[in-house]
């Protein structure tokens, strides 16, 4: 079992459509959880932290469920510019993180 | 601020030669890391440093070298290229620790024939 799973998708979305990504991890050790944004051929860039409460930037919502491991995150009124690939990254139960394979996401006009 | 800098953008390699990548940041974090990613698998820890003069090892290390004499740069060597390390690696720092948010690099597209 993959440390990190997503799906890969892709989620082709219209514009101002809402859409939902999961992620599971499996060790019970983590204690560290964001969501990392990727564009095509580009580096990573943090998204953001989430927090055991959730918690909200603009149009974006992450949740972390410790109990069954998993780790969400819902965008609200797609634009264009999210297209991208959204990456689940989590600790190992140390300073190591583990990075998640991916969720594609296309928004179309 | 720069960030973080990676050189050189593209390399083709043959098999059996090395070739050092080069990073370097200008944020002054203490913690730096290499990573490498390949099509259909997440970015894998190679090595990483929590500050001058410390590195260690992360997921897969075999075949890369690093050395951190500066707190600005944290060099990836590739002792004897192999077509294994073709991959897109990505150099990254942070403030203190790994569950900082991490700065990563443009990339280095390695090719190995």
């Amino acid at each position: 079992r993959k440390e990190v799973e997503q799906d890969p998708g892709p989620f082709n979305v219209p514009e101002g459509a809402t859409v939902a990504f999961n992620c599971t991890y499996s060790n019970s050790a983590s204690q560290s959880f964001f969501w990392y944004r990727q564009d095509c051929r580009k580096e990573p860039k943090l998204l953001m932290s989430v927090y055991s409460s959730g918690n909200e930037d603009g149009r974006f919502t992450a949740q972390l469920n410790r109990a069954s491991q998993y780790i969400s995150l819902l965008i609200r009124d797609s634009k264009l510019s999210d297209s991208a690939t959204y990456l689940c990254v989590v600790n190992d139960g140390t300073d190591k993180l583990i990075f998640g394979t991916g969720t594609r996401l296309q928004v179309f006009p | 601020n720069a960030g973080v800098t990676q050189t050189p953008k593209f390399q083709v390699l043959k098999t059996g030669q090395s070739m050092t990548l080069q990073c370097a940041q200008d944020m002054n974090h203490e913690y730096m890391s290499w990573y490498r990613q390949d099509p259909g698998m997440g970015l894998r820890l190679i090595h990483y440093s929590v500050g001058a003069g410390i590195t260690d090892q992360g997921e897969v290390p075999n075949g890369y070298n690093v050395s951190r004499s500066t707190t600005e740069d944290f060099p990836l060597r590739l002792l004897s290229a192999a077509p294994s390390q073709t991959s897109v690696y990505f150099c990254a720092s942070s403030y203190v620790s790994g569950r900082d948010e991490q700065f990563f690099g443009p990339g280095t597209r390695l090719t190995v024939l």
